[in-house]
């Protein structure tokens, strides 16, 4: 949805460094979300943040924080690369609890 | 609690009906449908509430059985552009509306 955007779209990193993801939405909704995508695993939970002062960890969030630095803004860090966590990496964004989850085009993360 | 789809893969030629399943063995809230086509974020499709509320998209079908925590999606007369990977996501009774998403169905339709 072009009223989401995540920045790098590609990013190859090395074992052990710092890298930050990020995302953008216009869509004005206080719900972000932050998901993996591994081949056959589907999409996994990382964190997720309802307002600006709240997050909490999803399914799989050992080895990454986020920060949420505006209601548009939700930035997720891994501060120190493995290569397990190559990865596809998704935002998504949502108006309330029983409405549809816009997702963000991605962004393709390589550790090696 | 990752929901179970089923079938894995399903392979149509243009015009033909599908059901593809999502199957939870906790207590749901609702289920959302969304579906994924090669290198593209997920689209949303359908939500089914527990108590029988459905928010989506007119062309869609689906269905909610509640005694079973069972949601079906019923794609009828296949379009080539209905191919792509298609995952459920279930929101559990008291999980602050987290989805946790199944592995995703393959679906293929043909010429």
């Amino acid at each position: 949805d072009a009223d989401v955007t995540q920045t790098p779209r590609n990013r190859i990193t090395k074992t052990g460094k710092r890298i930050m993801l990020e995302c953008s939405q216009t869509k004005g909704h206080d719900r972000m979300y932050w998901y993996r995508q591994d081949p056959g695993l589907g999409l996994r939970l990382i964190y997720y943040s309802f307002d600006v002062k709240d997050i909490n960890k999803g399914e799989i969030s050992d080895g990454y924080s986020v920060s949420r630095q505006a209601q548009a803004k939700f930035s997720l860090s891994l501060e120190s690369a493995i290569p397990n966590q190559t990865a596809l990496y998704f935002c998504a964004n949502q108006a309330g609890p029983v409405d549809e989850q816009y997702f963000g085009p991605g962004t393709r993360l390589t550790v090696t | 609690q990752q929901p179970v789809q089923s079938p894995q893969a399903v392979i149509l030629r243009e015009g033909e009906d599908a059901v593809i399943n999502c199957s939870s063995s906790k207590a749901l809230y609702s289920v959302h449908w969304y579906r994924q086509k090669h290198g593209e974020a997920p689209v949303f499709l359908m939500i089914l509430l527990k108590g029988g509320e459905q928010k989506g998209h007119d062309k869609i079908s689906a269905s909610f059985n509640e005694k079973k925590q069972q949601s079906s999606l019923y794609l009828t007369a296949s379009q080539l552009s209905y191919s792509g990977t298609y995952f459920c996501g279930t929101e559990m009774a008291g999980a602050n509306s987290k989805l946790t998403f199944g592995k995703g169905i393959t679906l293929s339709v043909r010429p």
